[in-house]
């Protein structure tokens, strides 16, 4: 099985800061996929990286993968309370996709 | 609506009595998996399915079946349930492979 660690587990800041969630692995994934869920919901997808090094920008959301693809990077700019959630990212090998364990994120007014 | 829908959402039930959560697709999706969430575990996938007719064990299959007889359907079937199976789960599917999958809402499972 191939494991994800995501950092921090969890996560509590002030509206308008700046933040980053981490998820490493020693595994090489085919692809890194972000995911946000809200209480009582099944998550939703944010964004697929697939190349090493790649970058993609949603919004005030930043995800980079890794050049060597086992690790990615989610940067918040200006954190709205909107942005509450907990976010997990997933590592895609042929058949399955690995979650790490999720940062949960609280923006306070 | 492109949607994932399961049923039930809710369900209490006791040690040992069947039980099937259903999971249906309407984006005529070919890859269809199941996980389950647990605090501090995070999302662990169950079984997942490639097409019709083809099924495989995820990383926690103990004490669970699954089958995938039409392309929309997967239903979750847990022969005999217990206390270690309480937990959301998850119904999830995408056009192919493990990628960009759409979740249904979940299924909150109690086993006293």
């Amino acid at each position: 099985t191939q494991l994800l660690e995501q950092s921090p587990q969890f996560l509590s800041i002030q509206e308008g800061e700046n933040l980053t969630v981490y998820c490493n692995s020693s595994s090489v994934f085919s692809s890194l996929q972000w995911y946000r869920q809200e209480p009582g919901e099944g998550p939703v997808l944010l964004v697929t990286v697939v190349t090493g090094g790649e970058v993609k920008k949603l919004k005030r959301l930043t995800f980079q993968f890794g050049d060597a693809r086992k690790d990615s990077s989610l940067h918040i700019t200006a954190a709205q309370p909107g942005d509450t959630g907990l976010y997990l990212c997933g590592g895609a090998g042929s058949y399955q996709l690995t979650f790490g364990k999720g940062t949960k994120l609280s923006v306070i007014p | 609506e492109a949607q994932v829908t399961q049923n039930p959402r809710y369900l209490i039930t006791v040690t040992g009595k069947k039980l099937t959560v259903t999971c249906s697709q309407n984006m005529n999706h070919e890859y269809m998996s199941w996980y389950r969430q647990d605090p501090g575990l995070g999302l662990r996938q169950i079984y997942y399915s490639m097409n019709v007719e083809v099924t495989d064990k995820g990383d926690v299959p103990e004490g669970y079946k699954v089958s995938r007889k039409e392309k929309r359907n997967f239903p979750l079937i847990l022969e005999s349930p217990s206390p270690n199976q309480t937990s959301l789960y998850f119904c999830a599917s995408s056009f192919w492979g493990p990628y960009e999958q759409y979740f249904g809402p979940g299924t909150r499972l109690t086993v006293t």
